[in-house]
């Protein structure tokens, strides 16, 4: 079974800061990971996706995640936060094809 | 292409009335997915179709829900008897199984609030 775990429920950064949002994953086969951004009151947005290419990836927005298999994670940074940034993120793991098994979510607090 | 669309948006019921809510896919996805959302945690799977048919059905899902995708192309979410653990955010999603697109990412929906009262 697959499953992921996301540290921290909230997180408040200062606008201009270091955005870290921490996904660790378990799977017993390759994983595909994924981070999506929710607004309130809406759907979910695919912000970037890791599968089994660079481990490095880069998104939309200025977001980027590290695939490191050692660590089994999949930490999602951007170097400066906006105050646009505010929202619910969430990490997901899947094994392709399939259904998507979500971690808890993230919210992110951005302040002036 | 208009991305993936649901109707309603919102729901209010009472305990024990039927509801159904509907996804419109994006039109050349073959994969249908069914999420449930309910306060502050993520989506959990319900179930996916591929073209018409149903491939997988969560535990979650109890025999008071039904979904079905009769043409391949929209899907609707039945729930009946209707009680308050069902409130909850229902997202659809939609994706491609095969091709040169993205055939790993799922699009999503603005969702289907439903509240049971």
């Amino acid at each position: 079974a697959q499953s992921v775990t996301q540290l921290g429920s909230h997180v408040s950064v200062s606008e201009g800061a270091l955005v870290l949002l921490r996904c660790n994953y378990s799977s017993s086969v390759p994983p595909y990971l994924f981070w999506y951004v929710q607004y309130p009151n809406q759907g979910l947005q695919l912000l970037l996706k890791y599968t089994s290419a660079a481990t490095l990836v880069k998104g939309i927005n200025g977001f980027e995640a590290e695939f490191k298999k050692s660590e089994t994670s999949f930490h999602l940074t951007k170097p400066s936060a906006h105050m646009s940034d505010a929202a619910e993120y969430f990490c997901a793991v899947s094994t392709g094809f399939q259904k998507l098994v979500f971690g808890t979510g993230t919210r992110l607090l951005v302040s002036p | 292409d208009t991305g993936v669309s649901q109707d309603p948006r919102h729901k209010i019921t009472k305990r024990g009335q039927n509801v159904t809510f509907r996804c419109d896919p994006i039109s050349e996805h073959n994969r249908l997915y069914w999420y449930r959302q309910t306060l502050g945690q993520g989506p959990e799977f319900l179930t996916y179709f591929q073209n018409e048919a149903q491939l997988e059905k969560s535990r979650l899902l109890s025999d008071r829900f039904s979904a079905e995708r009769p043409k391949g192309s929209f899907s609707t979410l039945e729930i009946q008897r209707t009680e308050q653990g069902d409130s909850a955010m229902y997202l659809c999603a939609s994706s491609l199984s095969w091709g040169s697109g993205n055939p790993y990412e799922q699009y999503f929906g603005p969702g289907t609030r439903l509240t049971v009262t």
